[in-house]
């Protein structure tokens, strides 16, 4: 089955730099979710979107932006990069006409800013 | 906002043996709670998930098991496989926007 797919896997960074981390959701999800998972820690909700629309935004900073496409894959946008937002970034997806429950998740974007 | 506790942070077992992870959370509007494994490198995969108006779902050696009173929802794992190391996290879904609110994970370690 089709999963969730995120690029780059990889992206190192220097301070100050600008990063752009895409997901491609599951066919018919309608739904994408993006979370950052520190070292060690549990996955962060940062923000989401429903069709195309922003319908939940968590601890995200200013510096970074995020849209859904008419195609419903995402993009996330980070500015002005600090050392404290090198992690993993993971996409989910889920289709709200199944109430929604299920996300599935992508591989993760490992990001490293230095 | 929802908050999630889970414990142990670590947890070793003899194969063969059985796991459990147990998890509460503080938002009595919490109507959804997914379990998801996540092994080094790789995202977080879906592996059981249990809604606010069932007790008990079991999938092979997988089962999950809500009280919704006592707010505890809790993984068992039987006739544990070295294959099954790795990270398990539980969430709560806590509004009709689905954000997840995760649990700080435990590592399963299955000995042969």
């Amino acid at each position: 089955a089709a999963g969730v797919i995120q690029s780059p896997r990889h992206l190192i960074k220097e301070k100050r730099e600008t990063a752009t981390l895409k997901c491609y959701p599951i066919p018919r999800h309608d739904t994408v979710y993006w979370y950052q998972q520190g070292p060690g820690q549990d996955p962060q909700f940062l923000i989401s979107f429903y069709e195309k629309m922003q319908s939940d935004k968590g601890s995200i900073p200013d510096r970074f932006s995020a849209q859904q496409f008419s195609d419903y894959h995402s993009e996330l946008n980070m500015s002005s990069l600090e050392l404290g937002d090198s992690a993993l970034y993971f996409c989910a997806s889920s289709k709200m006409g199944d109430s929604g429950y299920e996300q599935y998740f992508g591989p993760g974007t490992r990001l490293t800013v230095t | 906002g929802e908050n999630v506790e889970q414990h142990p942070s670590t947890l070793s077992v003899q194969e063969g043996d059985s796991a459990v992870i147990k998890c509460t959370y503080s938002d009595s509007a919490s109507n959804y709670f997914p379990w998801y494994k996540q092994e080094l490198g790789k995202g977080p995969q879906l592996i059981i998930d249990i809604r606010s108006n069932v007790g008990e779902k079991k999938d092979q050696r997988i089962a999950v098991t809500l009280n919704k009173t006592a707010k505890h929802f809790s993984l068992h794992i039987t006739e544990t496989q070295p294959e099954d190391s790795a990270v398990y996290f539980c969430a709560a879904r806590g509004s009709t926007l689905g954000r997840l609110y995760f649990g700080r994970g435990t590592q399963l370690t299955v000995w042969p």
